[in-house]
């Protein structure tokens, strides 16, 4: 089946620093990533489009400049949170979207997640 | 405006006894609608959409278009069917993004 995966995990970091998220589609090619932020028990907050090759979507109220995404290749994305401040702090998902063999309906695949904390 | 809306934030029933898990959504055209689950500590995922008409674990769920619902049902909840549970919707012509609805959580005592 189609696997994406996130790395690291869980980070902490001190306030100021920059903190990069991967995103991988481990067995098909991902033409668009989506980047989520959850709080606990609350829902999905698309944050961004991310397209192979080109400059992301962001969504009303994201600031660009902070999250920054780059979707180098079909399989890898990137989130990077610069200048990390506490209220930073969240869970952030990606997802991966899914097309021809893998999927007929451009089903997106769901990362685990990466918990930041910024101290 | 795009926007998804489940009323309830939490459900709780007991093993055996029917759910319900209403869903909204407000869209000027004809989306797709999902139902995603976690389960604790799990990745979200796909359990169905309204597409492929079919049942996933004991569930179903039908679009309403003049009601604009989606509600998700179950006769007999077992106490695995404890997870949040977000609806979610997809319009055209967006680049594929999904809106999620506020989620509910379902708790299923024994």
């Amino acid at each position: 089946g189609a696997v994406v995966s996130q790395h690291p995990s869980r980070v902490i970091c001190k306030s100021g620093t920059s903190v990069k998220i991967e995103c991988r589609s481990l067995d098909f090619q991902a033409t668009t990533m989506f980047w989520y932020r959850q709080f606990p028990k609350q829902s999905l907050m698309l944050m961004a489009t991310s397209n192979e090759g080109s400059k992301a979507t962001y969504e009303q109220g994201v600031e660009k400049d902070k999250f920054l995404i780059n979707h180098a290749s079909l399989t890898l994305s990137t989130l990077t949170v610069t200048s990390a401040h506490p209220e930073d702090s969240s869970f952030y998902i990606c997802s991966a979207g899914a097309s021809g063999a893998v999927s007929s309906y451009n089903e997106q695949f769901f990362g685990p997640g990466t918990r930041l904390t910024v101290l | 405006a795009q926007r998804v809306t489940q009323p309830e934030k939490l459900l709780s029933v007991f093993k055996g006894a029917p759910v319900e898990l209403k869903c909204n959504y407000s869209y000027s055209g004809s989306p797709e609608l999902f139902w995603y689950v976690q389960y604790s500590r799990q990745r979200l995922q796909l359990l169905l959409r309204h597409i492929s008409r079919e049942s996933i674990k004991g569930f179903t769920a039908d679009l309403n278009k003049g009601e604009t619902s989606f509600h998700l049902k179950k006769p007999f909840a077992q106490e695995e069917d404890s997870a949040m549970y977000y609806c979610a919707l997809r319009g055209g012509n967006q680049g594929g993004k999904l809106i999620f609805g506020q989620g509910t959580e379902l708790s299923v005592k024994p």
